[in-house]
């Protein structure tokens, strides 16, 4: 089955750096990839998403890159705040599946 | 704008006992998803409903039951309780089935004593 593969577990990083989250999948049929962004105690909350059709996605200060024939993809949060403290998840959905396959998750700290 | 509803959000529960968890979707979806999260874990796929009928189905015990109402709002049953069923259950809801985009409710923390 699929599997969604999600570095680093945690990040720290100074207020205005920037913070990339890497995922890896196995279903080189999955053709979604959303990320979600949980703060404690909350409901995931969808962030960007992506389709395999598209190499790249922006908006705003938080891109995504999509590589098919690694059959990876990345988030990019560029001048970070201390708000965007939390949990992020990246999940891919296979072709055909309405689920939704979560990575592991990557705790952000964004220090002052 | 409006959200994914859960009722209710906390749940205390002996060991064999039932609990009924409720999910009110995003007016104008008709799908309605299922996930359980365990402490410090990623979301588990539990179950799916498009127009009322079971669409996809993931790692859900035989203990557990889901519909989706007429009125697209769903029930997730869950009998028999473990205390390995302590979690938070998640719904989330997408205005069409299949890789569109789902949002998900607050959640219910389910406590099992």
């Amino acid at each position: 089955g699929e599997n969604v593969e999600q570095h680093p577990s945690t990040l720290s990083v100074q207020e205005g750096d920037s913070a990339v989250i890497k995922c890896t999948y196995s279903d080189s049929a999955s053709n979604y990839f959303p990320w979600y962004k949980q703060e404690l105690g909350k409901g995931p909350q969808l962030i960007i998403d992506i389709r395999s059709n598209v190499g790249e996605k922006k908006d705003q200060r938080i891109a995504v890159t999509l590589n098919k024939t690694a059959k990876h993809f990345s988030l990019h949060i560029t001048e970070t705040q201390p708000e965007d403290s939390a949990v992020y998840f990246c999940a891919a959905s296979p072709i055909g599946t309405d689920k939704l396959i979560f990575g592991t998750g990557t705790r952000l700290q964004v220090f002052p | 704008a409006a959200g994914v509803i859960q009722s209710p959000r906390h749940l205390i529960k002996e060991k064999r006992e039932t609990a009924t968890l409720k999910c009110y979707p995003i007016p104008r979806h008709d799908t309605v998803y299922w996930y359980q999260q365990g402490p410090g874990q990623d979301p588990q796929f539990l179950i799916s409903f498009y127009e009322k009928m079971q669409s996809d189905k993931g790692s859900i015990p035989d203990r557990f039951s889901a519909q989706q109402f007429s009125d697209y709002h769903s029930e997730l049953n869950m009998s028999s309780l473990e205390l390995g069923d302590s979690a938070l259950y998640f719904c989330a809801s997408s205005l069409v089935v299949s890789q569109e985009t789902q949002y998900f409710g607050p959640g219910t923390r389910l406590l099992v004593l």
